[in-house]
């Protein structure tokens, strides 16, 4: 079935330790985006991706890294983890930059110690 | 500060009546206004979408009433059904970003 895979699924960190989220589409999407979704605070764009070989920063990029080798993957990287970044992680996809309609994997949940 | 607003925080509805969310912008950069849904475990996925030149769009038994000069929008869910029950984003598009500002969600309960 076409769509977005993330792994882990879920994880658990001590603060201070280096982390990647995996993101896999296969819908030969351009662009790519990064969310993180926290209660009263809705989904935050953290960084995206247009195209593969460019990334951008978002709304709350702080801390996080990505990358854009393929099209179909990108990862997020965080070097050195903070409870703060406790939350649950969603990549989604979309045919071009327009945004027009996001395609979504079913998250990752992080919870740093 | 959130550039979209959206109320209620969360909202309980009995099967058969409507849901009414709303939402409100400040920006007029924003050129699209899509709802997202959410099931426990999911991601969220695309449920309507409206553009600023027109006021009303339904599909099925949801309805977005866009009011432009309000700047404000909002999401009806008529005969609401149990399997309704999620959490529901609104969001706006930045044209000069191309990128989606989401609202903090609303959780919807409709109980038989």
């Amino acid at each position: 079935i076409a769509g977005i895979t993330q792994a882990p699924t879920s994880q658990i960190l001590a603060a201070g330790r280096r982390m990647t989220l995996r993101c896999t589409q296969d819908m030969r999407h351009n662009a790519m985006y990064w969310y993180r979704q926290d209660l009263g605070l809705g989904l935050r764009l953290i960084h995206y991706s247009n195209t593969a070989g460019t990334t951008g920063k978002g709304e709350v990029p702080d801390g996080y890294s990505v990358s854009r080798a393929n099209t179909d993957d990108f990862p997020l990287t965080l070097a050195s983890a903070v409870p703060s970044q406790t939350s649950v992680y969603f990549c989604a996809s979309s045919p071009d930059s327009g945004a027009n309609v996001l395609t979504f994997g079913a998250g990752s949940r992080l919870t740093v110690l | 500060q959130q550039q979209v607003k959206q109320s209620p925080q969360s909202l309980i509805v009995q099967k058969g009546g409507i849901s009414i969310i709303n939402c409100a912008y400040e920006n007029t950069a924003f050129d699209y206004f899509p709802w997202y849904q959410q099931f426990p475990g999911k991601g969220p996925a695309l449920l309507i979408a409206i553009r600023p030149d027109v006021s009303e769009k339904k599909e099925g038994r949801f309805t977005i009433s866009f009011n432009k000069s309000a700047k404000q929008f909002s999401l009806h869910i008529m005969d609401s059904q149990p399997g309704d029950s999620a959490t529901y984003f609104c969001a706006a598009r930045n044209y000069n970003t191309d990128k989606l500002i989401f609202g903090t969600g609303t959780r919807l309960q409709v109980f038989p």
